[in-house]
């Protein structure tokens, strides 16, 4: 069983189509990080959110963490190509220091 | 800066072997931590190392073990090699210890078992 429950596993969209991936647990997190990784590449940091209720925006990316600190979701905003990627996130639980990661949502934008 | 580096990129080993990863962080991180991706299981954490020590360890068997020098730099052991042992290994490495730090990712050691 996941800590970290990701949703969709795939998606599959055109240039300029906005998405959005969630992630969701039944246990509280301390904090909550996502990644994208491309192939042949490790994770890169995307944003770590700490605060419930938190929203953060990365240029066409926004990040929320829930008011619960037990999911979060990632929205990115006129997709392009050059997002393509597997998306991560990740945790420390509550009361754990080791960071546990989701399954992942593999994004593909079509151009 | 140079990031995070790994060696070998790439490995072929058969059951019952045993391998060896090098790690070798960002210059001034002393924190290392190991990862496991598979498609199946995806990235779970292997063990972190400080300042030498090992700090954190995962749910994996003992034929998984790892160390760090003085230099920082970190190698990971898998002896007695499976099948299941086929993965993405990938080291991280941040200033501090690894908990709510920001890690760095190299770009992993794809380790095929035959």
């Amino acid at each position: 069983t996941q800590l970290l429950e990701q949703s969709p596993q795939f998606l599959s969209i055109q240039e300029g189509e906005n998405l959005t991936v969630y992630c969701n647990s039944s246990s509280v997190f301390s904090s909550l990080q996502w990644y994208r990784q491309e192939p042949g590449e490790g994770p890169v940091l995307l944003v770590t959110v700490v605060t419930g209720g938190e929203v953060k925006k990365l240029k066409r990316l926004t990040f929320q963490f829930g008011d619960a600190r037990k999911d979060s979701s990632l929205h990115i905003t006129a997709a392009q190509p050059g997002d393509t990627g597997l998306y991560l996130c990740a945790a420390y639980m509550e009361y754990g220091n080791k960071l546990v990661f989701g399954a992942g949502t593999i994004l593909r934008v079509k151009s | 800066k140079a990031g995070v580096t790994q060696t070998p990129r790439y490995l072929i080993k058969t059951r019952g072997q045993q391998v060896t990863l090098s790690c070798s962080p960002i210059s001034g991180h002393r924190s290392v931590s190991w990862y496991q991706q598979t498609p199946g299981q995806g990235l779970q954490f292997l063990f972190e190392y400080f300042s030498e020590t090992q700090r954190n360890k995962g749910n994996f068997p003992g034929r998984f073990s790892g160390r760090q020098f003085s230099n920082s730099r970190s190698e990971m052991n898998v002896s007695t090699l499976e099948l299941g042992d086929s993965a993405l290994y990938l080291c991280a490495s941040s200033f501090t210890p690894a908990y709510q730090e920001t890690q760095y990712f190299g770009p992993g050691t794809r380790l095929l078992v035959l």
